[in-house]
């Protein structure tokens, strides 16, 4: 069936650098993607959206890149904290009405590591 | 965003028995979910919850299991039946943003079945 996945469950990078988390969905009907920060024993935390129409946005420290052609999603952040280590899941759903009324389908997430 | 908070944070039940699970949130929402975290993996959607109306279960889930309740627009229920060590998982509640906004989720129910 339809569903969104991620390349690699483990990420880990040094301190300060960048990260690159990729995304894969299968639904080209979806039109709406947003990517939660999972910090231990609290539920997703929002980071960053991205509607069809757009290929990028950019945030505080973030970036995400919407590749329609190839159904990749992915989410970079800058210079790496240790405030960052965290599960990071991609989420997706289609005929986004900009009123929040469809559920989401997540990924499988990347837990992020950040080394000293 | 909407401050969700959910009740109880975490539980220990006996199989056999059931749970409520309440969210409560401080501002009014059209609509409401209810995902499931097992351990080590993703969300899934168990169902939509709008006020005044029946839940829509995702495919997998059904009412008898996990009835739910939508009696105002700040408030939700979610009960875990006749439970079995597999339901054991996170149980997370979401709002639906005005407008544009996204779905933001509260902490979560802590689930353990024995």
């Amino acid at each position: 069936g339809e569903s969104v996945g991620l390349h690699l469950p483990t990420l880990s990078v040094q301190e300060g650098d960048n990260s690159i988390i990729n995304c894969a969905y299968s639904n080209s009907a979806s039109d709406y993607f947003i990517w939660y920060k999972q910090e231990s024993g609290k539920g997703p935390q929002f980071i960053i959206d991205i509607r069809s129409n757009m290929d990028k946005r950019q945030g505080q420290r973030v970036t995400v890149l919407l590749n329609k052609t190839v159904k990749h999603l992915s989410l970079q952040i800058a210079a790496t904290q240790p405030g960052d280590s965290a599960v990071y899941f991609c989420a997706e759903n289609e005929q986004y009405s900009g009123g929040g009324a469809d559920g989401l389908t997540f990924g499988k997430g990347t837990h992020l590591i950040i080394q000293p | 965003s909407a401050v969700i908070s959910q009740k109880p944070s975490r539980d220990i039940c006996q199989r056999g028995t059931s749970l409520t699970i309440q969210c409560q949130v401080d501002s009014q929402v059209t609509m409401m979910f209810w995902y499931r975290q097992q351990p080590g993996q993703s969300l899934t959607l168990i169902a939509t919850a709008n006020q005044g109306s029946e839940a829509t279960y995702e495919s997998g889930f059904v009412i008898d299991k996990f009835p739910i309740s939508r009696p105002n627009l700040t408030f939700s229920t979610l009960t875990v039946s006749n439970m079995s060590p597999e339901d054991s998982s996170i149980y997370l509640c979401s709002v639906a943003g005005r407008g544009n906004q996204p779905q933001h989720f509260g902490d979560g129910t802590r689930l353990s079945i024995l």
